[in-house]
Parts: structure tokens; C-alpha cells; sequence
């Protein structure tokens, strides 16, 4: 068992690029989280899957970011037209039941 | 609506000393979970320990416990018998069973264990 696998590690971009991160989850486990982390933050909830289906997404996630799990096992986060703000560490947890997340090393995201 | 507080930005602990992380948290659903994960500077989210808003007894997780007190809604973290391994940021957590699917995080407090 590998753990939660996130790639890139790092990520340096200009803004108004987009990037897209990907997130491989322990393979069981069928509920997926992307969280956005900023300095000094605790982790902010952006979107969750089960399976395949995405059943919540915060209001943090604007149009520009849309996240996908097309077969139910690992995922993306794309975000379109990056800003400044958007840099912050980008982290996926998985679970196999409604309570213990296990999560990723994370992507750092910079934006120049 | 759903808040976790952690009132301490940093604690120091002298190793081999026990050290309580405070949280606090709000929630209006009756059904929800508690969590503390460990973040070394490495940056991964490591699981510490969980207790559920029904559980009856403190959970334990070898030198880490969960001292749940529901009537004042706090959850605070002790570590017993402290390593130099421990320091970190630790952040408390909660997930409420029937409003969705979203986990919030306290801003967290940073541990030092002294030698």
C-alpha cells in the first residue's frame, strides 16, 4: 500500500496559466477530498467525490477551479487563469468510510 | 454554523513531559466526529485520533488521547511522555454526519519539544 500519491510535489507558474494536479488515492477507498491550504491555515474542504460522482464543492471553488474523477479512482484539480492568490499548498485525502481521511503530501502551487 | 477553535499559536513542552493542545469547537448537529491530525514540516497530514459525538469513553491512541468533554464542546489532545519527534503542527477537526461531506480545520498550534 503506497499511501495517497499527489503530483506535482511543486508547481511554479505565471499568472493567467493553468495547472492541473493530480491526486491517486489509497486504492479502496472510493471517497476523495481536495483541500487548499494557505500559510499559517489550517486545510479549507474544496470538493469531495464518492466514486466518481462529485457531491460537494465549497463556495471557495470558483469557476476557474473544476475537479474531476472520471472512473472513480484518482482525480484532477485543474485551475484556469491562475492568480496570485491561488498559491497555497494543494492537498488530497481519501477514506474508506465517513470518517478517517488519510492524506497526501501535497502540491505547492506558486504564482508568479 | 460549523467552527473549530485553537486558542494556542505555539506551545513548548520539555521533553518526556505530557502537554494538552487546546480545541474548541460549534456545531448545531447532534451526529459528528472529531479529529487531530499532526502536519510535520514535511507538510503531510498525519491522522492522530478520532472521537465520535457519541462515543461514550475518551478515545486513546497509544501516547495520544482525546479528552472529549461534549457539554463545554471541547476536544483537546493530550500527549503523554513527549518525544522531540512530536514537534509539529497539530490541528484539530470536525465532520457533522448529516450536513454534507465537509471537514473543517482549526488554524492549528505549533508544538516544540524541548531537549
Amino acid at each position: 500500500d503506497t499511501g495517497v500519491s499527489q503530483d506535482p510535489r511543486h508547481k511554479i507558474t505565471k499568472r493567467g496559466q493553468n495547472v492541473t494536479f493530480r491526486c491517486d488515492p489509497i486504492s479502496e477507498h472510493n471517497r476523495l477530498y481536495w483541500y487548499r491550504q494557505t500559510l499559517g491555515q489550517g486545510p479549507e474542504f474544496l470538493t469531495y467525490f464518492q466514486n466518481e460522482a462529485q457531491l460537494e464543492k465549497s463556495r471557495l471553488l470558483s469557476d476557474r477551479f473544476s475537479a474531476e474523477r472520471p472512473k472513480g479512482s484518482f482525480s484532477t484539480l485543474e485551475i484556469q487563469r491562475t492568480e496570485q492568490g491561488d498559491s497555497a499548498m494543494y492537498l488530497c485525502a481519501s477514506s474508506p468510510l465517513e470518517n478517517i481521511q488519510y492524506f497526501g503530501a501535497g502540491t505547492r502551487l506558486s504564482v508568479l | 454554523a460549523q467552527k473549530i477553535t485553537q486558542t494556542q499559536p505555539g506551545m513548548f513542552v520539555q521533553e518526556k513531559e505530557a502537554v494538552t493542545l487546546d480545541c474548541t469547537y460549534d456545531t448545531s448537529d447532534p451526529s459528528y466526529g472529531l479529529f487531530w491530525y499532526k502536519q510535520p514540516s514535511s507538510g503531510e497530514m498525519i491522522f492522530l485520533i478520532y472521537q465520535g459525538s457519541y462515543d461514550q469513553q475518551n478515545a486513546t491512541e497509544g501516547r495520544y488521547s482525546l479528552n472529549f468533554q461534549k457539554a463545554r464542546k471541547s476536544a483537546n489532545l493530550v500527549i503523554s511522555a513527549s518525544q522531540l519527534g512530536d514537534s509539529a503542527m497539530y490541528f484539530c477537526a470536525m465532520r457533522d454526519y448529516t450536513g454534507g461531506f465537509k471537514t473543517i480545520f482549526g488554524a492549528g498550534t505549533r508544538l516544540f519539544v524541548k531537549a
